[in-house]
């Protein structure tokens, strides 16, 4: 049973539009939520996230929104580059920033010039 | 700041035999953290260390993987003897109170 879904395999933009990745979850008791992004054959590097107390952060180009009544939050990329091309997972963890991270099965974003 | 460091990168063998990964974290980071990620899916909690105690391995196939932080900086996870099915991206991640950093992985494929 997945707790986080990721329900987009990919996603294709155009270089200076808006990128917006999204993921659902089940659990109500999951607190914290991360977006990672990876490019092949390296580890997840980390990029945004959000306690369940907030309904957005935002750190330059992205934006990281959460609507809990929805149990859905979204990672929004604007402008995208194509140096934003690589999978996108989104995570959720019950014990804050040191919990079980659960992770969704990605996304992954193609910008195209 | 050096990253999380693992090794070997990648690792062929044989389904039955024996196989040890290595992580080394980032220095100062008490929590460390070893995923599986199988093609296709997200990365999987296998086992969460704080210092050199285990938090979290009520995922962990207890009857081929093992995983050990002695002195609480290095850790080993071994799986004996490997199945098929273990052929993964076996990631190593460390924090220190904020997000988990992670390593770059070792590609483990079972023939």
């Amino acid at each position: 049973d997945q707790q986080v879904k990721q329900n987009s395999p990919s996603l294709s933009v155009q270089e200076g539009r808006i990128s917006i990745l999204n993921c659902d979850y089940t659990n109500s008791m999951f607190d914290y939520f991360l977006w990672y992004k990876k490019y092949p054959a390296e580890g997840p590097t980390f990029l945004i996230s959000i306690s369940s107390i907030k309904d957005k952060n935002e750190d330059g180009r992205f934006t990281v929104f959460l609507n809990k009544s929805a149990k859905h939050l979204s990672l929004h990329i604007v402008p995208s580059q194509p140096g934003d091309s690589a999978v996108y997972f989104c995570a959720a963890s019950r014990g804050g920033s040191q919990g079980n991270l659960i992770f969704g099965k990605g996304t992954k974003l193609s910008v195209k010039p | 700041e050096a990253g999380v460091a693992q090794s070997p990168r990648y690792k062929i063998i044989e389904k039955r035999q024996s196989v040890a990964f290595w992580c080394n974290p980032i220095s100062g980071h008490a929590t460390l953290y070893w995923y599986q990620q199988i093609l296709g899916q997200g990365p999987k909690l296998l086992i969460q260390f704080q210092n050199n105690g285990v938090v979290d391995d009520s995922q962990l196939p207890k009857d081929r993987f093992s995983a050990e932080r002695l002195k609480g900086v290095d850790s080993t996870l071994k799986i004996q003897p490997a199945k098929l099915e273990d052929s993964a991206v076996y990631l190593c991640a460390s924090s220190s109170g904020a997000h988990p950093y992670f390593g770059p992985g070792t590609r483990l494929l079972v023939l």
